[in-house]
């Protein structure tokens, strides 16, 4: 079985600096990873996935994550933050073989301040 | 366009009623799943559907239940039994298991 740990529940940062949204997961066998993001009364909307090939993953609206297998964690990061990046962000992870179930993190609440 | 479709968006149930939560998929999509969301908590899966006519236990279960009779459809019912009903419910779908999920705009279900 999977398990994902985000490590903060709230991240403030003011508008145009650089944010990091931590997450670490355990398993027993390879993984692919996921972060999605929600924004208020909506559903979960993709940013990126690492299925496998190089460990740096670029998604979308300028977001990036890592994949460290020796530390076990995708760390999500941004350069520079805006005031509508502001949303739940969520971190998950399934196994890579036959029929895995997605298991998600609690959930980082990320507030851009101006 | 494709995508996944959640009705209503808004639902609006009476103790001791069943209710019948709708999700629709065009992907052409095998696998499609039930998330419960509570306030403040990251998502709990309620059943899943790999294929049509066969669906399989999620974590939170008892008080639910489904059906998968058309690929494109996996409506959830939320009886009676289930204690605490009041929640956000999002629909997913995948190309297959595992793989990267994509959601529905979810229902927001309130028991008065």
């Amino acid at each position: 079985a999977q398990s994902v740990t985000q490590l903060d529940s709230q991240v403030p940062v003011f508008e145009e600096a650089p944010v990091e949204l931590r997450c670490n997961y355990s398993s027993s066998v390879s993984v692919y990873l996921f972060w999605y993001v929600q924004y208020p009364n909506q559903g979960l909307q993709l940013l990126l996935k690492y299925l496998s090939g190089s460990t740096l993953v670029k998604g979308i609206n300028g977001f990036e994550a890592e994949f460290n297998k020796s530390q076990t964690s995708f760390h999500l990061r941004k350069p520079s933050v805006h005031i509508s990046d502001t949303a739940e962000y969520f971190c998950a992870v399934s196994g890579s073989q036959g029929a895995q179930k997605l298991v998600f993190g609690q959930g980082t609440r990320l507030t851009i301040n101006p | 366009d494709g995508g996944i479709t959640q009705s209503p968006k808004y639902l609006f149930r009476k103790e001791g009623q069943n209710v019948t939560l709708s999700c629709e998929q065009n992907l052409n999509h095998d696998a499609m799943y039930w998330y419960r969301q509570d306030p403040g908590q990251g998502l709990r899966l309620i059943y899943y559907s790999q294929i049509v006519n066969d669906f399989q236990k999620g974590d939170i279960a008892e008080g639910y239940s489904v059906s998968r009779e058309k690929k494109e459809s996996f409506p959830l019912t939320v009886t009676s039994a289930q204690k605490n009903p009041t929640a956000f419910y999002l629909c997913a779908s995948s190309i297959r298991t595992p793989r990267a999920q994509f959601f529905g705009p979810g229902t927001r279900l309130t028991v008065l």
